[in-house]
């Protein structure tokens, strides 16, 4: 059963503690995207990567960090530094180089709740 | 810069009405939209996508480059159309911009 599995789907988290969240896909996609889901603002990415061993920041980087050393996983870090860390976190996979022709497949999402 | 508008948080139509979720965006090349869709308790989902000028679910999207819109559009709304509906532009480096989605709501 091909897809993208994140995981947890929910996880608190006590202020000034860093967590992270898992994504992975077995797509044999090569890029994979965080993006944060608040009320009233959309999604709005953090990270993406197209290929192993690279990544760029989205607009919203500030607090958080990734790292891709397989194609097939793509965890994201939420830091101490991040100020407004609640939210809902949604990772996505596309397969780079067809022109956006199938866009993204997304993930099931992970709630973080700050305590 | 890269931007998606949807003027229109929340959107209420009756059954077999006909519905409309606008979509405008900003972009210097040549867009690739996409409307999103999720479903209650569901994961987000592509619904259609204009380079396929397909219909899906009686949904259709035309691209209009004068008027930098993607509207959505559906002649007769069901009640299992109620959902969240996000409007997409794909810009440099494969990276995809979101509106803040239009919640659309079929009143019985």
């Amino acid at each position: 059963d091909g897809g993208i599995t994140q995981s947890p789907k929910y996880l608190f988290r006590k202020e000034g503690q860093n967590v992270t969240l898992s994504c992975e896909q077995n797509l044999n996609h090569d890029a994979m995207y965080w993006y944060r889901q608040d009320p009233g603002q959309g999604l709005r990415l953090i990270y993406y990567s197209q290929i192993v061993n690279d990544f760029q920041k989205g607009d919203i980087a500030e607090g958080y960090s990734v790292s891709r050393e397989k194609k097939e996983s793509f965890p994201l870090t939420v830091t101490s530094a991040q100020k407004n860390p609640t939210a809902f976190y949604l990772c996505a996979s596309s397969i780079s180089g067809t022109g956006g022709v199938y866009g993204y497949t997304f993930g099931s999402g992970t709630r973080l709740t700050v305590v | 810069a890269q931007r998606v508008t949807q003027p229109e948080k929340l959107l209420s139509v009756f059954k077999g009405a006909p519905v409309e979720l606008k979509c405008n965006y900003s972009y210097s090349g040549s867009p690739e939209l996409f409307w999103y869709v999720q479903y209650s308790r569901q994961r987000l989902q592509l619904l259609l996508r204009h380079i396929s000028r397909e219909s899906i679910k009686g949904f259709t999207a035309d691209l209009n480059k004068g008027e930098t819109s993607f509207h959505l559009k559906k002649p007769f709304a069901q009640e299992e159309d109620s959902a969240m509906y996000y409007c997409a532009l794909r810009g440099t480096g494969n990276q995809f911009y979101f509106g803040t989605g239009t919640s659309l709501t079929v009143i019985p």
